[in-house]
């Protein structure tokens, strides 16, 4: 899966749960990022992290935390106060090299809620 | 921050034809500008980026221009095939930060 994997590809989450979504990679990429996408409304950032330890927020992070332990890994999470969770989820990397600008994106989760 | 315009959001091009998306960006400071195709439940995928020191990049049948001048890159295919069918996101990147800004996308479906 190009060096970055999510996990699960399917989530199904009932109301009022919390849910995590996983994302590894063994890139050695030190920036991290989450990013939720809806139909027509393209790809919005909810958090992203370019060291261990440290993370910031995105355009839409209010219902989600992050956490950043650990370079290979970035779990998200989907809390409760998040009303409208269901979409898909890409988390994404990307090497601090100035000659290496580019993402690599997983392969995506598709969080609905039952 | 970066703010991204792309257009149009749906293109439809016969088979042979060649296709031209827009996009638009607002951070003087962006330097560099991917190009992402996206099909159907999968994830994006980089095909050509440009970087603003050059005005523009050519990979086979796809190509990119940039002017820094109007704040505007474009992405070109031509020769188009029916795999070419997918959804194409531009973006700039906020390079103080590290992140890149995507449009909202192009549905590109070559009919055949």
């Amino acid at each position: 899966d190009g060096g970055i994997t999510q996990s699960p590809k399917y989530l199904f989450r009932k109301e009022g749960q919390n849910v995590t979504l996983s994302c590894e990679q063994n890139l050695n990429h030190d920036a991290m990022y989450w990013y939720r996408q809806d139909p027509g409304q393209g790809l919005r950032l909810i958090y992203y992290s370019q060291i261990v330890n440290d993370f910031q927020k995105g355009d839409i992070a209010e219902g989600y935390s992050v956490s950043r332990e650990k370079k290979e890994s970035f779990p998200l999470t989907v809390t409760s106060a998040q009303k409208n969770p269901t979409a898909f989820y890409l988390c994404a990397s990307t090497g601090d090299s100035r000659a290496n600008y580019g993402y690599t994106f997983g392969s995506g989760t598709r969080l609905t809620v039952v | 921050g970066e703010n991204v315009e792309q257009h149009p959001s749906t293109l439809s091009v016969q088979e042979g034809d060649s296709a031209v998306i827009k996009c638009t960006y607002s951070d003087s400071a962006s330097n560099y500008f991917p190009w992402y195709k996206q099909e159907l439940g999968k994830r994006p995928q980089l095909i050509i980026d440009i970087r603003s020191n050059v005005g523009e990049k050519k990979d086979q049948r796809i190509a990119v221009t940039l002017n820094k001048t109007a704040k505007h890159f474009s992405l070109h295919i031509t020769e188009t095939q029916p795999e070419d069918s997918a959804v194409y996101f531009c973006a700039a990147r906020d390079f103080g930060n590290e992140k890149l800004t995507f449009g909202t996308g192009t549905r590109l479906t070559i009919i055949p």
